[in-house]
């Protein structure tokens, strides 16, 4: 099977301050990586799209600025919140495709952020 | 975009019945897949169909397509309480969701 894993599962943290998710594939070589957000009882909303060793491509409305995501290796994406605020409190979930012709994702966990 | 949008929005039946939600797109497509998502979940794939597929069936699965009204629907047969879950269709390589249906099985 493929497995993504995320860490932290779940994190805390005070306004003002920035958080790190990470992502990793496991058993497989990840090629691409999608950050994604959700709130609660809604859908899936993509953030960015990175690929390992380019800029990430963020969706329309995403503020890259904020929103830092470095796709450093195959096997690792990282996105950071940068001075969090209460409204950046949601579930952000990480996906990894093996290579850019497949179409299957392969979905992490999911990480619970709560902004205080 | 060809973003899958998923009907009805939610859905509640008895434990044994069947479950059917469908999905629309908007553009040809090569494949059609879906995923379902537990509460406070990552998403799980759950079946990819191809555009010259009509029909698949993986388990208790069974997944249609018909590019002609562009739609899909699943049909979980036999449900059972531990179906309960959001399910989402994806389009191609669309990695955007639509809302999902929100699936109840009461035991």
């Amino acid at each position: 099977g493929a497995v993504v894993s995320q860490h932290p599962s779940r994190v805390i943290c005070k306004s003002g301050t920035s958080v790190k998710i990470e992502c990793r594939s496991l058993d497989f070589q990840a090629t691409t990586m999608f950050w994604y957000r959700q709130f609660p009882k809604k859908s899936l909303m993509l953030m960015a799209t990175s690929n390992e060793g380019s800029k990430a491509t963020y969706e329309q409305g995403v503020e890259k600025d904020k929103f830092l995501i470095n796709h450093a290796s195959l096997t690792l994406s990282t996105l950071t919140v940068t001075s969090a605020h209460p409204e950046d409190s949601s579930f952000y979930i990480c996906s990894a495709r093996r290579d850019r012709g497949a179409y299957e994702q392969y979905f992490g966990p999911g990480t619970r952020l709560t902004v205080t | 975009s060809q973003q899958g949008e998923e009907d009805p929005q939610a859905l509640s039946i008895q434990e044994g019945e069947n479950a059917t939600m469908n999905c629309s797109y908007k553009t040809s497509i090569n494949n059609l897949q879906w995923y379902r998502q537990n509460s406070g979940r990552g998403l799980v794939h759950l079946i990819l169909i191809r555009s010259n597929e009509r029909e698949k069936h993986s388990g208790r699965l069974r997944v249609t397509l018909d590019t002609s009204k562009k739609s899909s629907s699943l049909l979980i047969t036999a449900s059972r309480a531990a179906d309960t879950a959001s399910y989402f269709c994806a389009a191609n390589n669309d990695m955007r969701f639509g809302a999902g249906t929100r699936l109840t099985v009461k035991p």
